[in-house]
């Protein structure tokens, strides 16, 4: 089956500096991709769209320039936390949809903002 | 806000009972999707059920869909200790021009089965 990868798994961060989380389709070409965060023992929550070759949507309340999305080839999307503060600390999950309506979900990337 | 709302909120049976989960919904979909996550993970995708069915089967898996009453229903037969993980309803943005695969997610049903 389709396999998407995160990396880091987990990462660990000051206050104030910026993490760049990846996300990749590895067997399939992923035209959108999607961010989401969640909380601890909370839902998912979309944070944006990510589309190869342009620009990413956001989702209402979610700042584009504090969560930089970069769709740069079919099957690579990263998310850049940038300036991050404790309360950015979550669990942050990609999909890729492929041609069809199959979304396939990372393993997820734990930010910890200390 | 959310679009889906699970309940109960947690769950927790013995080995070999069925368990039960509801999820509820606000708007019109055209289908409604069942995820599972263990713990820390990753989503794992278990069934789609689309609006003009009612009621769909994958092994021990069981989902109904009432659009009337804007609900579903995950069933999972004879559970195993294996099945504990939160599982997740998902209903797709439907706003116009909306992308497709853009999902609200429920809460969850945090479920544990005991050996």
């Amino acid at each position: 089956g389709a396999v998407v990868s995160q990396h880091p798994s987990w990462v660990i961060c000051k206050s104030g500096t910026s993490v760049k989380i990846e996300c990749r389709s590895l067997d399939f070409q992923a035209t959108t991709m999607f961010w989401y965060r969640q909380f601890p023992k909370q839902s998912l929550m979309l944070m944006a769209t990510s589309n190869e070759g342009s620009k990413a949507t956001y989702e209402q309340g979610v700042e584009k320039d504090k969560f930089l999305i970069n769709h740069a080839s079919l099957t690579l999307s990263t998310l850049t936390v940038t300036s991050a503060h404790p309360e950015d600390s979550s669990f942050y999950i990609c999909s890729a949809r492929d041609n069809t309506y199959e979304q396939y979900f990372g393993p997820g990337t734990r930010l910890t903002v200390t | 806000s959310q679009q889906g709302e699970e309940d109960p909120q947690a769950l927790s049976i013995q080995e070999g009972e069925n368990a039960t989960m509801n999820c509820s919904y606000k708007t019109s979909i055209n289908n409604l999707q069942w995820y599972r996550q263990n713990s820390g993970r990753g989503l794992v995708h278990l069934i789609l059920i689309r609006s003009n069915e009612r009621e769909k089967h994958s092994g021990r898996l069981r989902v109904t869909l009432d659009t009337s009453k804007k609900s579903s229903s995950l069933l999972i037969t004879a559970s195993r200790a294996a099945d504990t993980a939160s599982y997740f309803c998902a209903t797709p943005h439907t706003d116009r021009g909306s992308t497709l695969g853009r999902l609200y997610f429920g809460r969850g049903t945090q479920l544990t089965v005991w050996p």
